[in-house]
């Protein structure tokens, strides 16, 4: 099992739509955690850190579930320019610090 | 506001070659790192360096060098190079180590023929 797992997609959404990803991680000592977007041939860029209380940042939400270990992502009101992919990360201490990318779920939004 | 600059921004290598990737941040940041992304397996760590001075291995260090030549550069060696290696390479960099974002370069495409 991948430490870190996203679905890989892809989601075909139509302009307008509310689209949500998961994310699951397998290690419990797990202690911070982000999500980034990535454009086609271009580099990974940090949308949002995911808090426990969870946060919002204009149409995107993420959310932390301790207990499940998973964070999602919510996007609403999709542009066309939210196309892209995206990246889970999460920050664990376990013998010192370790970052692992999630492999990234593709969103596609049409016109 | 360069941000993290890497060049090359393309190579293309002959098996056995070797060449230095380089990588400089001017966000005063103290961690930088090294990755490949490969198609379906997410970004993997080559090498890192937590602080000026210091370097480690990451998950595939194999086939690989580092030099953390200051503050604002870390630089990326294959000293042969192998078709394994045809990846695209992030230099990255943060200001701590555990519970900060990184800023990637902007990413230097490889292929080993």
């Amino acid at each position: 099992r991948k430490e870190v797992e996203q679905d890989p997609g892809p989601f075909n959404v139509p302009e307008g739509a509310t689209v949500a990803f998961n994310c699951t991680y397998s290690n419990s000592a797990s202690q911070s955690f982000f999500w980034y977007r990535q454009d086609c041939r271009k580099e990974p860029k940090l949308l949002m850190s995911v808090y426990s209380s969870g946060n919002e940042d204009g149409r995107f939400t993420a959310q932390l579930n301790r207990a499940s270990q998973y964070i999602s992502l919510l996007i609403r009101d999709s542009k066309l320019s939210d196309s892209a992919t995206y990246l889970c990360v999460v920050n664990s201490r376990a013998g010192g610090f370790k970052t692992i990318f999630g492999a990234g779920t593709r969103l596609f939004v049409k016109a | 506001n360069a941000g993290v600059t890497q060049t090359p921004k393309f190579q293309v290598l002959k098996t056995g070659q070797s060449m230095t990737l380089q990588c400089a941040q001017d966000m005063n940041h103290n961690s930088m790192y090294w990755y490949r992304q490969d198609p379906g397996m997410g970004l993997r760590l080559i090498y890192y360096s937590a602080s000026e001075g210091t370097t480690d291995k990451g998950e595939v260090p194999n086939g690989y060098n580092v030099s953390r030549l200051n503050k604002r550069e870390f630089s990326l060696r294959l000293e042969s190079a192998a078709p394994s290696q045809t990846s695209v390479y992030f230099c990255a960099s943060r200001k701590g180590v555990g519970t900060d974002g990184y800023t990637f370069g902007s990413g230097t495409r490889l292929t080993v023929v």
